[in-house]
C-alpha cells in the first residue's frame, strides 16, 4: 500500500520568510496530492491540492510542486504570517479510488 | 451550512468498557472515514465506507468496529477499550467525484 513520508516534523521561521515542507510517496499509481492545515484545537482543512497532470499549482502565498519521477511533492509558503502557524499534513491517493494516506505532519511556527 | 458533526466531543472511560463514537453529516456525501490522530503520528485511517453497504478496513482497524447505519451516519465502536486507544478521533466525508475530505470537529477519547 501507499506510504507517505513528510519532513521536517517541526519548522520555525521568522515572519516574512518562506517555509518549505516536503513529502515523498511510494505508490507510483497515486495521482492526487492534497495538503491540509490544522490549527490548534481545530479540524484539518484542505488548503491546496494538485493532480499528477500538472507540476505546480499556486494560490496566493501558497504553492505546491510535484515531481512524479522522483515521487515527491512540496508545499511552499511565502511571506509567512503568524496565522500560518499550524500543523500541515500532506497526503496521497489514487483519485476517486482509494482513501487518502497522510504524512505524519509538520508543525510550523512563524515567529513575529 | 452543511457540516460533519461528532458526538461526544470528549469522553473519559475505563479499560474494558465498550465505547461508541458517532458521526453524522448533512453534506450528502456517500463516502465516510474514521481517523485516529496521535502526536507525531499524523492521521491514521481506521475504517472507511464508500457507500451504505460498503465497509473497509484501514491501516489500524484492530480493536475497532464500525457501522454505517445510513448515508449520513457512520459509528465507530471500541468493544473493550484499552489505554493505548487514548487519542483524538476524526470522522471525515467526501464526494466520489471530489477527493477533498471534510473533517468533523473530533472526539477526544481518554481510556484510563
Amino acid at each position: 500500500g501507499e506510504n507517505v513520508e513528510q519532513h521536517p516534523s517541526t519548522l520555525s521561521v521568522q515572519e516574512g520568510d518562506s517555509a518549505v515542507i516536503k513529502c515523498t510517496y511510494s505508490d507510483s499509481a497515486s495521482n492526487y496530492f492534497p495538503w491540509y492545515k490544522q490549527e490548534l484545537g481545530k479540524r484539518p482543512q484542505l488548503i491546496i491540492d494538485i493532480r499528477s497532470n500538472v507540476g505546480e499549482k499556486k494560490d496566493q502565498r501558497i504553492a505546491v510542486t510535484l515531481n512524479k519521477t522522483a515521487k515527491h511533492f512540496s508545499l511552499h509558503i511565502t511571506e509567512t504570517q503568524p496565522e500560518d502557524s499550524a500543523v500541515y499534513f500532506c497526503a496521497a491517493s489514487i483519485w476517486g479510488n482509494t482513501p487518502l494516506v497522510f504524512g505524519k505532519g509538520t508543525r510550523l511556527s512563524v515567529i513575529a | 451550512d452543511a457540516d460533519v458533526t461528532q458526538t461526544p466531543r470528549n469522553r473519559i472511560t475505563k479499560t474494558g468498557k465498550r465505547i461508541m463514537l458517532e458521526c453524522s453529516q448533512t453534506k450528502g456525501h456517500d463516502r465516510m472515514y474514521w481517523y485516529r490522530q496521535d502526536p507525531g503520528l499524523g492521521l491514521r485511517l481506521i475504517y472507511y465506507s464508500f457507500d451504505v453497504k460498503d465497509i473497509n478496513k484501514g491501516e489500524i482497524s484492530d480493536g475497532y468496529s464500525v457501522s454505517r447505519q445510513a448515508q449520513a451516519k457512520f459509528s465507530l465502536s471500541l468493544e473493550s477499550a484499552i489505554p493505548n486507544q487514548t487519542a483524538l478521533y476524526f470522522c471525515a466525508t467526501s464526494h466520489p467525484g471530489v477527493n477533498e475530505q471534510f473533517f468533523g470537529p473530533g472526539t477526544r477519547l481518554t481510556v484510563l
